[in-house]
């Protein structure tokens, strides 16, 4: 059984471009979250998606958006990069009322 | 508002005992987590508490809630050299799909 899975695995940008990131969910779960952690510090929230639409969302501006397809898959876009948007990019998924959250081994963005 | 805060490092021997404090703030916390980090990597969920309970072990792991001091510790039993990573606690405020709040972690360095 995969766990969960993400793509790509580091990925560099420069200002002002657009950039989309891969979450596929472990089998079974329902509901996938992003998080964005920055050198040192402890996971961000960014969003949770769960039956294909937004359900929560953190202090995170409009660049950052989402989507989930049937499957359950995301993706996390973020447009207009600024360099602070460098960070670990991390996807968990769950299910059910315990909301533990298996994470995946994250995306690495490098914003030059 | 939500802050979960964690001591920065701590350093122990090979064979000792170690705890990992956190502090909460939000007392409608509903579940507690601990994870861990190795470099490079993704966060793994190690265990969590319930908030109407006190005590939860797992083989060498025991956490330890305080609600009234709002205060969760994680002791390792035992500790190894393959222990030595950042260890975050998360909170999140109901049941269901919630975002999780980390602290920012705590390093484990393991002497041999």
């Amino acid at each position: 059984d995969a766990g969960v899975t993400q793509s790509p695995t580091h990925l560099i940008k420069t200002r002002g471009q657009q950039v989309t990131l891969r979450c596929s969910p472990k089998s079974g779960h329902d509901t996938v979250s992003w998080y964005q952690q920055a050198l040192g510090q402890g996971p961000q929230f960014i969003f949770q998606y769960y039956e294909e639409e937004e359900r929560q969302r953190g202090n995170f501006p409009d660049r950052f958006s989402g989507h989930q397809f049937p499957n359950y898959s995301s993706e996390l876009n973020v447009n207009a990069l600024l360099l602070g948007d460098s960070a670990l990019y991390l996807c968990a998924s769950s299910s059910g009322p315990s909301n533990e959250q298996f994470f995946g081994p994250g995306t690495r963005l490098t914003v030059l | 508002g939500e802050d979960v805060e964690q001591s920065l490092f701590l350093s122990v021997r090979e064979g000792d005992s170690s705890v990992i404090n956190c502090t909460y703030t939000d007392s409608s916390s509903t579940y507690l987590y601990w994870y861990k980090q190795e470099p490079g990597a993704g966060l793994q969920l190690l265990t969590y508490i319930f908030s109407n309970m006190d005590m939860k072990q797992d083989q060498r792991l025991t956490v330890l809630l305080n609600k009234k001091d709002k205060h969760l510790s994680l002791r390792i039993a035992d500790t190894q050299t393959g222990d030595s990573a950042i260890y975050f606690c998360a909170e999140t405020m109901d049941t269901g799909r919630r975002a999780l709040t980390f602290g920012s972690g705590t390093r484990l360095q393991v002497q041999p």
